[in-house]
C-alpha cells in the first residue's frame, strides 16, 4: 500500500521569506501523481500545485514549486516570498497514475504552515 | 470555474439518527469521491463511485454507509445509525483526468 509522510507537524515563516514543506512517500508503482493541497481555516481543500511522476521537470505555479527527486520518494514544497494568507494547513497526496479509472488519493497526516510578520 | 457544491454546510444529528449528505459534482466528470477528515487529523478515503456503482471502498465504509446517485447530477452519502466518531468534516470530490475538485465540505456533528 502506499504511504505518504509529512513529518513536520508544524512550521513557521516570516511574511516575505522563503519555506520548505518536506513530504517522503512509499509505492512501487512506476506512475504516479504527486499534489500539494492547501486548507486554509475554511477546511476548503484547494489544490496548489501537481507533478506527475514522469516528468523530470519540478512543476512551478507561481510562488510555489516542488522538488521532486523520484528516486529517494521525496516532494517538498517551496514557497517564496511568503504571504500572511498562506498560512494555512498543508497536505502532501499521493494518486496512481491513469489505468483506466481515476484513483483514490493518500494524504500525508499535514504541516500547519504559519507566517509572521 | 466550475465547482462542486455540498450541502448543506453543517449538520448536527443526534446519535443513532440516519443523515444524508449531498454533493453536485462538476457535469462532465465521471467519477466521484468520498472523504472525511476527523478534526485535527488527515483526510482519508472512504469510497469511489463510477458508472453508477462503487469502485472502491475503505473499511471506514462499513454497512451503515451507503452512496447513491439518485438522478444523474446529485451524489449522495448516507450514514444510518450515526455513531459519535462519526462526527467529522466530510468532503466529496469530481474527478476527469488528474484533476481532483473539492467540494467546500459538510461538517457533521454527532451529538
Amino acid at each position: 500500500a502506499q504511504t505518504v509522510t509529512q513529518s513536520q507537524p508544524e512550521m513557521s515563516v516570516q511574511e516575505a521569506e522563503t519555506v520548505t514543506l518536506s513530504c517522503t512517500y512509499d509505492t512501487s508503482e512506476s506512475d504516479y501523481y504527486l499534489f500539494w493541497y492547501k486548507q486554509p481555516p475554511s477546511r476548503q481543500m484547494i489544490l496548489v500545485i501537481r507533478q506527475e511522476a514522469y516528468k523530470q521537470q519540478n512543476a512551478t505555479e507561481n510562488r510555489f514549486s516542488v522538488n521532486f527527486q523520484k528516486a529517494a520518494k521525496s516532494f517538498s514544497l517551496k514557497i517564496s516570498d511568503s504571504q500572511l494568507g498562506d498560512a494555512a494547513m498543508y497536505f502532501c497526496a499521493y494518486r496512481r497514475g491513469n489505468t483506466g479509472t481515476a484513483s483514490k488519493l493518500t494524504f500525508g497526516t499535514g504541516t500547519r504552515l504559519q507566517v509572521t510578520l | 470555474e466550475p465547482e462542486v457544491t455540498q450541502t448543506p454546510s453543517h449538520q448536527v444529528t443526534q446519535m443513532g439518527q440516519e443523515v444524508i449528505l449531498r454533493c453536485v459534482p462538476i457535469s462532465n466528470h465521471l467519477y466521484f469521491y468520498w472523504y472525511r477528515q476527523i478534526l485535527g487529523q488527515k483526510v482519508e478515503f472512504l469510497v469511489s463511485f463510477y458508472n453508477n456503482e462503487i469502485s472502491e471502498k475503505s473499511e471506514i465504509f462499513d454497512d451503515r454507509f451507503s452512496v447513491e446517485r439518485p438522478d444523474g447530477s446529485n451524489f449522495t452519502l448516507k450514514i444510518r445509525s450515526t455513531k459519535l466518531e462519526d462526527s467529522a468534516m466530510y468532503f466529496c470530490a469530481s474527478v476527469r483526468g488528474y484533476g481532483y475538485t473539492f467540494g467546500s465540505g459538510t461538517r457533521l456533528t454527532v451529538v
